[in-house]
């Protein structure tokens, strides 16, 4: 079946660039997103891509994915300490309106 | 649109009691999906449903749950009877379907304690 794995922690200094890493196994995957869930809060959808583009940017997100190796990453540049947040990453497959998330990817940023 | 409302935003139970989480999807989207969130397991796919029609309960724990849809604004999740380990943040979340549509909303989600 389909599955989505994500490293738990990531621990970074306010100003530098975060890097959330995404791997998952749907090779049919159509879309693959990003999601931030903030404390006590519900998942927001911050950016998506499109299984045949292997990069995206948005402002401060960057987003690539190496479709060979099914992996997904967001970069997030100049992070700040309103970024800290579980980040989930989802894929969708062919036909379906089935999204899969990861684990999430807790994001502490320090100053 | 205000949209996808969930409630309770709380639940506490004493085990063995029946719970229902109950959903209003935003209005329009014709998929809807339950999910559960745990520290240990993440964010799980309970359920979802298109067109009111229950499309994949593959990720429904087991037979105490259950998960009705009885029309397009409205959709309710039962546990019965609750166990501690039901303990949870269940999230409903809607979307319009199709495939060039892309994001799915989220509801502030449930936390449910079973005592």
């Amino acid at each position: 079946g389909e599955d989505v794995e994500q490293s738990l922690f990531l621990s970074v200094r306010e100003g530098d660039s975060s890097v959330i890493n995404c791997t998952y196994t749907d090779s049919s995957s159509t879309y693959l997103y990003w999601y931030k869930q903030e404390p006590g809060a519900g998942l927001q959808l911050l950016t998506y891509i499109f299984s045949n583009m292997d990069m995206k940017q948005d402002q401060r997100l960057t987003v690539l994915l190496n479709k060979k190796d099914k992996h997904l990453s967001l970069r997030i540049a100049d992070t700040q300490t309103g970024d800290s947040a579980i980040y989930f990453c989802a894929e969708r497959g062919s036909g379906t309106d089935k999204l899969i998330f990861g684990t999430g990817t807790r994001l502490q940023v320090f100053p | 649109d205000a949209g996808v409302i969930q409630s309770p935003r709380h639940e506490v139970t004493e085990m063995g009691q029946e719970v229902t989480l109950r959903c209003k999807p935003i209005s329009g989207h014709n998929s809807l999906f339950w999910y559960r969130q745990t520290m240990m397991r993440g964010l799980e796919l309970l359920i979802y449903f298109n067109n009111n029609v229950p499309i994949d309960d593959s990720g429904m724990p087991e037979d105490r749950f259950s998960a009705k849809m009885p029309n397009a604004s409205f959709s309710t999740l039962k546990i019965q009877p609750s166990e501690p380990r039901d303990s949870a943040v269940y999230f409903c979340a809607s979307k319009r379907g199709g495939a060039s549509d892309t994001e799915a909303f989220f509801g502030q989600g449930t936390r449910l304690t079973v005592v």
